[in-house]
């Protein structure tokens, strides 16, 4: 079966502190990747998407960006963290279109003071 | 480009009550997904149900069930027998063929014992 891995679970870093979360998809091959910003309290924001190994599409301007070194790993990197950098991370995968929509992992609390 | 309205901020239900949550979406696509997914406090994303544009009959899950309008682009979630387990933020989402999940604002709902 499936299973989407992204850790860790919480993090507080300091502001222009570097940061890297790690997302892992098994039990499939060349998934869509994606990851999403949570607000306290909002909805889901796009932040980047991946089709296939080192190919990224940003959705929006920001401080983050996104590498997928292997088929099934996505990870979401700044090299500078910001206050407003704080949220709720989530990493996504589907196949193509499917009535399941996309698969989500457990999500990342991130916190920059 | 894909818009996804959802203009409940909050609500209130009483255990074993009916509730449904609105959602209207905007798109000039003829194909596309429209998913509800529940987040409770824990940040998961869990699944909830799913209609294809093309789908004539509304969908149904257990509890769930999606009153879809095509003509008005409204896709509104209908859980019935309201459960205090079913106190969560609720999203309805929209993707089209092969392209990106949107998501709305969301809903919390609220079960009242």
């Amino acid at each position: 079966s499936q299973t989407i891995h992204q850790w860790p679970a919480t993090l507080v870093q300091p502001v222009g502190s570097p940061l890297s979360l790690e997302c892992t998809v098994e039990g499939t091959s060349n998934p869509n990747l994606y990851w999403y910003r949570q607000a306290a309290g909002r909805g889901l924001q796009l932040l980047f998407y991946s089709v296939g190994i080192g190919q990224i599409s940003s959705e929006v301007p920001q401080n983050l960006s996104a590498s997928r070194p292997q088929d099934r790993q996505f990870i979401l990197s700044s090299k500078k963290l910001l206050l407003s950098d704080s949220g709720f991370y989530l990493c996504a995968w589907s196949v193509g279109h499917t009535d399941g929509g996309y698969t989500f992992g457990s999500g990342t609390r991130l916190t920059v003071v | 480009a894909q818009k996804i309205t959802q203009t409940q901020p909050g609500m209130f239900v009483q255990e074993k009550e009916a509730v449904t949550l609105d959602c209207t979406y905007d798109t000039s696509d003829q194909s596309y997904g429209l998913f509800w997914y529940k987040q409770p406090s824990s940040g998961e994303m869990i699944f909830l149900i799913y209609q294809g544009s093309y789908d004539e009959q509304n969908a149904t899950e257990g509890r769930y069930s999606l009153n879809f309008q095509k003509a008005r682009k409204s896709a509104n979630l209908v859980i019935s027998a309201s459960q205090l387990g079913d106190s969560a933020m609720y999203f309805c989402a929209m993707s089209t063929w092969g392209d990106k999940l949107s998501f709305g604002a969301g809903t919390t709902v609220t079960v009242r014992a």
